[in-house]
């Protein structure tokens, strides 16, 4: 399977935690990018890299937020200080960046519970 | 900022119709993309679309970006039981380094009657 993998699908967090999820994009995709998606709602934009590089930032992430991408390859995305506002779906999707066209390929998510 | 109105928000329909749903954005955009997302899954890309007035078919799909760059409408032909899920428009702009993030409408819920 060569599509966008994350891990771990789905994880039960007491209020307070900290948590960690990962993201591992197409192999050959340049950009890398985190949404979060609510119940009965669209995917929102969060955070996305161009290799290495954060290039933009939503006001959706809090400081308790905190992205990476350290070699341009996997992600990894850390909520500190868990709050139950913070129960979502977190996507992960990635895109080669060519002549301007460059479709999300999306991940199955992490569903984070806050309990 | 920019926001995405997407309908119906709900469809029932019996299996072997055809089914229509659109999108429409405050702010004009330079792609717009479709896509479908079962339970538990992430969404998956159907038709993109690059062009005002660009028409594309995928399969029983086809999608139109409508030439005021402000909306798009997917179409669905002979719907079937697998067609059920949740569809997403999602637009963006171009800006000097490449494409801003997506924006997505808060999807159209599809259910088939066999």
């Amino acid at each position: 399977d060569t599509g966008v993998s994350q891990d771990p699908r789905h994880k039960i967090t007491k209020r307070g935690q900290n948590v960690t999820f990962r993201c591992d994009p197409i192999s050959e995709h340049n950009r890398l990018y985190w949404y979060r998606q609510t119940l009965g709602q669209g995917p929102e934009f969060l955070t996305y890299f161009q290799n290495e590089a954060q290039l933009e930032k939503s006001r959706l992430l809090s400081d308790r937020f905190s992205a990476e991408r350290p070699k341009g390859s996997f992600s990894t995305l850390e909520i500190q200080r868990t709050e139950q506002g913070d129960s979502a779906m977190y996507l992960c999707a990635s895109s080669f960046l060519r002549d301007w066209i460059s479709p999300l390929h999306f991940g199955n998510g992490t569903r984070l519970t806050v309990t | 900022g920019q926001q995405l109105n997407q309908s119906p928000q709900s469809m029932f329909i019996q299996e072997g119709e055809d089914v229509s749903m659109n999108c429409t954005s405050s702010s004009i955009f330079n792609t717009w993309l479709w896509y479908k997302q079962d339970p538990g899954e992430g969404p998956v890309l159907l038709i993109a679309l690059y062009k005002a007035g660009e028409l594309t078919s995928n399969g029983r799909l086809t999608a139109q970006f409508g030439i005021t760059r402000k909306d798009s409408f997917l179409n669905i032909s002979a719907s079937i039981p697998s067609d059920v899920g949740i569809y997403f428009c999602a637009g963006q702009y171009r800006v000097n380094s490449g494409n801003t993030p997506l924006v997505f409408g808060k999807g159209t819920r599809l259910s088939v009657i066999a």
